[in-house]
């Protein structure tokens, strides 16, 4: 059974950098069909897209993030990870990771439980 | 990037149907057949309920249907009932950039 598990600092500094790791087992990473992907909620509001690892380690990032967000894999540990740099306010959400088969076309078919970050000083 | 226009409520007693609106462009949902609904509990992830328009994934209720015409995407929930009450969100690939992936604000569905 699929499952992934978001880790990382629940709480960051303003201007600081937050960092993520989505573990994921009973599927690889590596394999090809899927890509894996990072979406945040702020409390109490709705869903926004943060981008996206494909199993060839190549990224897509959302246009309004992407001068801060770097996606990155970790095959020997089937793990990705998240980087969001100078963070404010605005970005204290809860981080979710989810998995996209290339058959569903950008639907997310599993997900994480989700890992709240605060950002605060 | 703008996000996908949901109405914020709908409602319905036990045994109706209900049809909750998802509206883009053609930048979007009309361009596109890849748009896909979530149901969301409270404290809960989101769980896939349509991808690509109208396709159930296994284990999905088919109480749970959903079309599209034009810019505007449909999910309808048949047969409502009381565990149905959660948030619904509808997402779709936007072609504003190389990949870009737009949710909409979210629909609270109440079973009166």
């Amino acid at each position: 059974q699929l499952q992934l598990q978001e880790s990382g600092s629940g709480l960051v500094r303003p201007s600081q950098t937050l960092s993520l790791t989505c573990a994921v087992s009973g599927a690889s990473i590596s394999s090809d069909g899927y890509s894996w992907s990072w979406v945040r909620q702020p409390p109490g509001r709705g869903l926004e897209w943060i981008g996206y690892i494909y199993h060839s380690g190549r990224n897509y990032y959302n246009p309004s993030l992407r001068s801060r967000v770097t996606i990155s894999g970790d095959r020997s540990k089937n793990q990705f990870s998240l980087r969001l740099t100078s963070v404010t306010a605005a970005d204290t959400a809860i981080y979710y990771c989810a998995r996209a088969p290339y058959n569903y076309d950008y639907g997310f078919d599993f997900w994480g439980q989700g890992t709240l970050v605060t950002v605060s000083s | 990037q703008s996000a996908l226009t949901q109405p914020a409520s709908v409602s319905g007693s036990p045994g109706q149907s209900i049809t909750i609106s998802c509206t883009g462009s053609s930048r979007d949902i009309g361009g596109y057949n890849y748009v896909s609904w979530y149901q969301q509990y409270p404290g809960k992830a989101p769980k896939l309920l349509i991808y690509k328009v109208v396709n159930r994934p296994s284990g999905i209720s088919s109480r749970f249907s959903a079309s599209k015409s034009g810019n505007t995407a449909s999910l309808t929930i048949s047969g409502l009932q009381a565990e149905d009450e959660a948030e619904y969100y509808c997402c779709s690939y936007s072609s504003t950039s190389i990949v870009d992936v737009i949710f909409g604000g979210g629909t609270k569905l109440t079973v009166l």
